[in-house]
Protein backbone atom coordinates (compact mmCIF):
# COMPACT_ATOMS: atom_id res chain seq x y z
CA UNK A 1 0.00 0.00 0.00
CA UNK A 2 1.12 3.32 -0.50
CA UNK A 3 -0.48 6.10 0.95
CA UNK A 4 -4.08 6.19 1.92
CA UNK A 5 -6.57 3.91 -0.12
CA UNK A 6 -10.65 3.32 0.35
CA UNK A 7 -12.72 0.88 -0.74
CA UNK A 8 -15.01 0.06 -2.75
CA UNK A 9 -14.40 2.59 -5.40
CA UNK A 10 -18.28 3.03 -5.71
CA UNK A 11 -21.56 1.44 -4.12
CA UNK A 12 -24.98 1.21 -5.13
CA UNK A 13 -27.08 0.46 -1.88
CA UNK A 14 -30.76 -0.20 -0.95
CA UNK A 15 -32.36 2.09 1.64
CA UNK A 16 -32.15 1.15 5.28
CA UNK A 17 -29.11 -0.56 4.56
CA UNK A 18 -25.53 -0.52 6.80
CA UNK A 19 -22.57 0.20 4.86
CA UNK A 20 -19.49 0.49 5.93
CA UNK A 21 -16.65 2.28 4.02
CA UNK A 22 -13.02 1.77 4.44
CA UNK A 23 -10.10 3.87 5.03
CA UNK A 24 -6.47 2.87 5.24
CA UNK A 25 -3.55 4.22 5.52
CA UNK A 26 0.29 3.64 5.59
CA UNK A 27 1.84 7.11 6.25
CA UNK A 28 1.65 6.10 10.42
CA UNK A 29 0.03 9.89 10.04
CA UNK A 30 -1.97 10.48 13.34
CA UNK A 31 -4.61 12.67 12.22
CA UNK A 32 -7.57 11.21 9.84
CA UNK A 33 -10.66 12.51 8.42
CA UNK A 34 -13.83 11.71 6.33
CA UNK A 35 -15.61 14.30 4.59
CA UNK A 36 -18.57 13.92 1.72
CA UNK A 37 -18.70 15.86 -1.31
CA UNK A 38 -21.70 17.15 -3.65
CA UNK A 39 -22.18 19.60 -6.07
CA UNK A 40 -21.74 23.48 -5.35
CA UNK A 41 -21.36 22.76 -1.61
CA UNK A 42 -17.43 21.67 -1.72
CA UNK A 43 -15.59 19.00 0.88
CA UNK A 44 -17.97 19.08 4.41
CA UNK A 45 -16.16 16.98 7.28
CA UNK A 46 -18.01 14.51 8.40
CA UNK A 47 -16.29 13.06 11.22
CA UNK A 48 -12.02 13.22 12.23
CA UNK A 49 -9.48 11.57 14.82
CA UNK A 50 -7.03 13.20 15.98
CA UNK A 51 -5.41 10.59 17.23
CA UNK A 52 -6.01 6.22 17.00
CA UNK A 53 -8.60 5.62 20.41
CA UNK A 54 -10.25 9.77 19.63
CA UNK A 55 -12.82 10.72 17.04
CA UNK A 56 -14.81 13.81 17.06
CA UNK A 57 -17.95 15.31 15.25
CA UNK A 58 -17.31 17.40 11.73
CA UNK A 59 -19.84 19.65 10.49
CA UNK A 60 -21.99 16.85 9.52
CA UNK A 61 -21.89 14.23 11.61
CA UNK A 62 -25.69 13.33 11.45
CA UNK A 63 -26.32 9.13 10.14
CA UNK A 64 -22.68 8.67 10.52
CA UNK A 65 -20.34 6.71 12.65
CA UNK A 66 -16.48 6.37 12.79
CA UNK A 67 -14.11 4.47 14.92
CA UNK A 68 -10.28 4.38 15.15
CA UNK A 69 -9.17 1.32 16.87
CA UNK A 70 -5.44 2.02 15.19
CA UNK A 71 -3.09 4.15 13.16
CA UNK A 72 -4.01 2.73 9.97
CA UNK A 73 -7.30 2.27 9.74
CA UNK A 74 -10.52 4.81 10.12
CA UNK A 75 -13.95 3.15 8.74
CA UNK A 76 -16.87 4.81 8.32
CA UNK A 77 -20.69 3.53 8.98
CA UNK A 78 -23.96 4.23 7.79
CA UNK A 79 -25.93 2.66 10.02
CA UNK A 80 -29.33 3.02 7.97
CA UNK A 81 -28.49 4.79 4.70
CA UNK A 82 -31.27 7.53 3.31
CA UNK A 83 -31.21 9.08 0.17
CA UNK A 84 -29.87 12.04 0.94
CA UNK A 85 -26.59 10.30 1.70
CA UNK A 86 -25.84 10.00 -1.66
CA UNK A 87 -22.28 11.28 -2.51
CA UNK A 88 -18.78 10.93 -2.97
CA UNK A 89 -16.89 10.05 0.15
CA UNK A 90 -13.09 11.13 0.72
CA UNK A 91 -10.82 9.91 3.65
CA UNK A 92 -7.66 11.62 4.30
CA UNK A 93 -4.88 11.73 7.06
CA UNK A 94 -2.48 14.42 8.12
CA UNK A 95 0.74 14.45 10.00
CA UNK A 96 -0.53 16.30 13.29
CA UNK A 97 2.80 17.29 14.42
CA UNK A 98 3.55 19.72 17.02
CA UNK A 99 0.62 22.17 18.30
CA UNK A 100 -0.36 24.86 16.40
CA UNK A 101 1.61 23.48 13.33
CA UNK A 102 -0.42 22.81 9.82
CA UNK A 103 0.38 19.93 7.67
CA UNK A 104 -0.99 18.76 4.36
CA UNK A 105 -4.18 16.57 4.67
CA UNK A 106 -4.00 13.89 2.02
CA UNK A 107 -6.83 12.94 0.11
CA UNK A 108 -7.68 9.02 -0.63
CA UNK A 109 -9.35 8.58 -4.30
CA UNK A 110 -12.69 8.36 -2.48
CA UNK A 111 -16.05 5.62 -3.04
CA UNK A 112 -18.80 6.80 -4.67
CA UNK A 113 -21.85 6.51 -2.70
CA UNK A 114 -25.31 5.97 -4.08
CA UNK A 115 -28.98 5.34 -2.02
CA UNK A 116 -31.84 4.44 -3.91
CA UNK B 1 -18.29 28.13 13.40
CA UNK B 2 -16.47 29.20 10.32
CA UNK B 3 -18.16 29.85 7.33
CA UNK B 4 -15.97 29.95 4.02
CA UNK B 5 -17.23 31.34 0.39
CA UNK B 6 -15.84 31.13 -2.49
CA UNK B 7 -16.24 33.04 -6.05
CA UNK B 8 -16.56 32.77 -8.64
CA UNK B 9 -18.35 29.07 -8.70
CA UNK B 10 -16.99 28.82 -12.26
CA UNK B 11 -13.96 30.62 -14.49
CA UNK B 12 -12.85 30.55 -18.27
CA UNK B 13 -9.86 32.38 -19.39
CA UNK B 14 -7.85 31.97 -22.58
CA UNK B 15 -4.77 30.21 -22.18
CA UNK B 16 -1.79 32.28 -20.97
CA UNK B 17 -4.08 34.54 -19.26
CA UNK B 18 -4.19 34.96 -15.50
CA UNK B 19 -6.87 33.66 -13.55
CA UNK B 20 -8.04 35.02 -10.11
CA UNK B 21 -10.17 33.06 -7.08
CA UNK B 22 -11.49 34.76 -4.01
CA UNK B 23 -12.34 33.47 -0.63
CA UNK B 24 -14.04 35.09 2.48
CA UNK B 25 -14.33 33.59 5.86
CA UNK B 26 -15.94 34.55 8.82
CA UNK B 27 -13.68 33.21 11.61
CA UNK B 28 -11.13 36.00 12.41
CA UNK B 29 -9.00 33.14 14.60
CA UNK B 30 -8.74 31.12 11.57
CA UNK B 31 -4.62 31.33 10.77
CA UNK B 32 -4.09 28.46 7.87
CA UNK B 33 -5.89 28.63 4.69
CA UNK B 34 -4.74 25.84 2.08
CA UNK B 35 -6.00 25.52 -1.63
CA UNK B 36 -6.66 22.54 -3.24
CA UNK B 37 -6.89 21.70 -6.75
CA UNK B 38 -9.05 18.28 -8.02
CA UNK B 39 -9.16 17.37 -11.33
CA UNK B 40 -11.89 15.53 -12.89
CA UNK B 41 -12.77 12.41 -10.85
CA UNK B 42 -9.35 12.90 -9.12
CA UNK B 43 -8.43 13.29 -5.24
CA UNK B 44 -7.97 16.33 -4.43
CA UNK B 45 -4.20 17.56 -3.94
CA UNK B 46 -2.82 20.52 -1.93
CA UNK B 47 -1.25 23.38 -4.48
CA UNK B 48 -0.31 26.11 -2.00
CA UNK B 49 -1.25 27.07 1.76
CA UNK B 50 -0.36 30.29 3.39
CA UNK B 51 -0.05 31.04 6.99
CA UNK B 52 -1.67 33.64 9.11
CA UNK B 53 1.42 35.71 9.42
CA UNK B 54 2.07 36.33 5.99
CA UNK B 55 0.43 38.10 3.32
CA UNK B 56 1.79 36.30 -0.13
CA UNK B 57 3.04 33.86 -1.28
CA UNK B 58 4.18 31.87 -4.32
CA UNK B 59 5.43 29.11 -6.38
CA UNK B 60 6.23 29.49 -9.20
CA UNK B 61 3.01 30.77 -11.57
CA UNK B 62 0.75 30.56 -8.61
CA UNK B 63 0.69 32.92 -5.16
CA UNK B 64 -2.02 33.15 -3.00
CA UNK B 65 -2.72 36.82 -1.20
CA UNK B 66 -3.58 36.97 2.64
CA UNK B 67 -5.80 39.67 4.12
CA UNK B 68 -6.31 39.18 7.34
CA UNK B 69 -8.33 42.94 8.46
CA UNK B 70 -10.93 41.97 5.69
CA UNK B 71 -10.99 38.33 6.16
CA UNK B 72 -10.21 37.33 2.81
CA UNK B 73 -7.18 35.79 0.71
CA UNK B 74 -7.05 34.64 -2.93
CA UNK B 75 -4.93 32.27 -5.45
CA UNK B 76 -3.23 33.74 -8.63
CA UNK B 77 -2.33 31.42 -11.47
CA UNK B 78 -0.45 33.18 -14.20
CA UNK B 79 0.19 32.12 -17.81
CA UNK B 80 -2.33 29.68 -17.12
CA UNK B 81 -2.18 26.39 -19.44
CA UNK B 82 -4.49 23.61 -20.28
CA UNK B 83 -3.49 21.49 -17.82
CA UNK B 84 -4.52 24.44 -15.16
CA UNK B 85 -8.60 23.24 -15.73
CA UNK B 86 -9.95 21.75 -12.88
CA UNK B 87 -11.80 22.66 -9.64
CA UNK B 88 -10.11 24.62 -7.02
CA UNK B 89 -10.99 24.85 -3.29
CA UNK B 90 -9.96 27.32 -0.85
CA UNK B 91 -10.19 26.03 2.88
CA UNK B 92 -9.76 27.73 6.45
CA UNK B 93 -9.02 26.85 9.94
CA UNK B 94 -7.90 27.47 13.19
CA UNK B 95 -7.58 24.08 14.43
CA UNK B 96 -4.51 22.96 12.59
CA UNK B 97 -6.67 19.94 11.45
CA UNK B 98 -10.71 20.85 10.59
CA UNK B 99 -10.63 22.35 7.38
CA UNK B 100 -13.53 24.21 6.08
CA UNK B 101 -13.85 24.65 2.80
CA UNK B 102 -15.41 27.00 -0.07
CA UNK B 103 -17.69 25.31 -2.62
CA UNK B 104 -15.34 25.58 -5.26
CA UNK B 105 -14.61 27.14 -9.02
CA UNK B 106 -14.40 25.41 -11.97
CA UNK B 107 -11.31 26.72 -13.89
CA UNK B 108 -11.55 26.11 -17.86
CA UNK B 109 -8.39 26.90 -19.83
CA UNK B 110 -9.39 27.89 -23.66
CA UNK B 111 -6.57 26.67 -25.65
Amino acid sequence: IAGITQAPTSQILAAGRRMTLRCTQDMRHNAMYWYRQDLGLGLRLIHYSNTAGTTGKGEVPDGYSVSRANTDDFPLTLASAVPSQTSVYFCASSDSGLAGTYNEQFFGPGTRLTVL
Amino acid sequence: GENVEQHPSTLSVQEGDSAVIKCTYSDSASNYFPWYKQELGKRPQLIIDIRSNVGEKKDQRIAVTLNKTAKHFSLHITETQPEDSAVYFCAATRTARQLTFGSGTQLTVLP
